[in-house]
């Protein structure tokens, strides 16, 4: 069974250009997070969705960060304009959650961006 | 205060000894905990879930201490592959929060 896909898996672009990253779940996984992960830290949760609805967007710097799910499958995550401390890894993780409980997450493999 | 802090290490341990380390959270209201392993430039696998009765995995034993709120992640007669940056998830009320991750080398 194929896991989480990312891509691209790698990014650098020049500040204030905008840039876009692409996940599709695990097949049948209704719940897709995507989270920042600085160096040296942990994941930090952007967005997590429940089918195509945002049930937690909290994290999410709004004024230039945007994420759509459409059809409740895949995801892109969208920045612009972006700035140099944007520069991170970007995880998309999915579940299948059921009447509440927090099951695992799979973890794709990340986009890697540079922001010159 | 973060709501979930671990010790970011390095712990070097030789191959073969026995190694812990904590996370403790600050919300007594979290519900569920995990421990999840993220090796060099990979993503994050969980490892394993931390039950109130404790649980053991082979060589890796988790425990719950609700009173001082923290677990623990115990990892006897350590491997080579063992060394990776260990995450402590805590979940509450649909929230899932992430440690820094506590870095562990395996020396050979």
């Amino acid at each position: 069974e194929a896991g989480v896909v990312q891509s691209p898996r790698y990014k650098i672009i020049e500040k204030k250009q905008p840039v876009a990253f692409w996940c599709n779940p695990i097949s049948g996984h209704n719940t897709l997070y995507w989270y920042r992960q600085n160096l040296g830290q942990g994941p930090e949760l952007l967005i997590r969705y429940e089918n195509e609805e945002a049930v937690d967007d909290s994290q999410l710097p709004k004024d230039r960060f945007s994420a759509e799910r459409l059809k409740g499958v895949d995801s892109t995550l969208k920045i612009q304009p972006a700035e140099l401390g944007d520069s991170a890894v970007y995880l998309c993780a999915s579940s299948l959650e059921q009447g509440g409980n927090y099951n695992e997450q799979f973890f794709g493999p990340g986009t890697r961006l540079t922001v010159l | 205060r973060k709501e979930v802090e671990q010790d970011p290490g390095p712990f070097n341990v030789p191959e073969g000894a026995t190694v812990a380390f904590n996370c403790t959270y600050s919300n007594s209201a979290s519900q569920s905990f995990f421990w999840y392993r993220q090796d060099c430039r990979k993503e994050p696998k969980l490892l394993m879930s931390v039950y109130s009765s404790g649980n053991e995995d082979g060589r890796f034993t988790a425990q719950l201490n609700r009173a001082s709120q923290y677990i623990s992640l115990l990892i006897r007669d350590s491997k080579l592959s063992d060394s990776a940056t260990y995450l402590c998830v805590v979940n509450r009320d649909d929230k899932i929060i992430f440690g820094k991750g506590t870095r562990l080398h395996i020396l050979p």
